[in-house]
């Protein structure tokens, strides 16, 4: 089993649907989970990280972990075309001495 | 404030070459992290330096090795290229070893033939 599993998609939905991204992690010791999103040709930039359970808002984005099922989840609001890219889920491993990425989901947001 | 910045882009070499890519961090970040990106793995964490040592590593070859300068720039060495090391390699800068504070380059493309 990976540590990490992520449905690559692609996932493809219109301007203004509410888009809902996951991830399933295998260490339960994981407590540091981060969101990247990577524009083509680009490389990954940091959306937003959540520590243990629970959720994080910002502006249009909400992270939600679920330590209990192992399930990390990123809700885009309002989706619009520009959020067009892969999300990578990647939580800090065990010793916290690195990031483990999922394989990323590419979203496409038309107009 | 300038970001991350890798060269080269883009490069091309045959198998059996070695290959040398360099990475900038941004001003006043002392960690650099290196992973490499394709389709079938994904990301996959290379090492990480902080002040010139080698703070964690990978589960890579030996034929992956890195160093980091006085200055935080870092570069990461290739040798006896394989046709599966193409890919795009990111380097990462922190100021310590603070993920949620972690910066990409645009990263280096590299097709080994």
């Amino acid at each position: 089993q990976k540590e990490v599993e992520q449905d690559p998609g692609p996932l493809s939905v219109p301007e203004g649907a509410i888009v809902s991204l996951n991830c399933t992690y295998s260490n339960s010791a994981f407590q540091y989970f981060m969101w990247y999103r990577q524009y083509s040709r680009k490389g990954p930039e940091l959306l937003m990280y959540t520590y243990s359970s629970g959720n994080k808002e910002d502006g249009r984005f909400t992270a939600q972990v679920d330590k209990s099922s192992k399930y990390i989840s990123l809700f885009i609001r309002d989706s619009q075309p520009s959020d067009s890219a892969t999300y990578l889920c990647a939580p800090e491993n065990q010793a916290g001495t690195a990031l483990i990425f999922g394989k990323g989901t590419t979203l496409s947001v038309s107009s | 404030k300038a970001g991350v910045t890798q060269t080269p882009r883009y490069l091309i070499k045959t198998r059996g070459q070695q290959v040398t890519l360099s990475c900038s961090p941004i001003s006043g970040h002392r960690s650099v992290s290196w992973y490499q990106q394709t389709p079938g793995q994904g990301l996959q964490f290379l090492f990480e330096y902080f002040s010139e040592t080698q703070r964690n590593k990978g589960n890579f070859p030996g034929r992956f090795s890195g160093r980091q300068f006085s200055n935080s720039r870092s570069e990461m060495n290739v040798s006896t290229l394989e046709l599966g090391d193409s890919a795009l390699y990111l380097c990462a800068s922190s100021l310590a070893m603070d993920y949620n504070e972690q910066f990409f380059g645009p990263g280096t493309r590299l097709t080994v033939l």
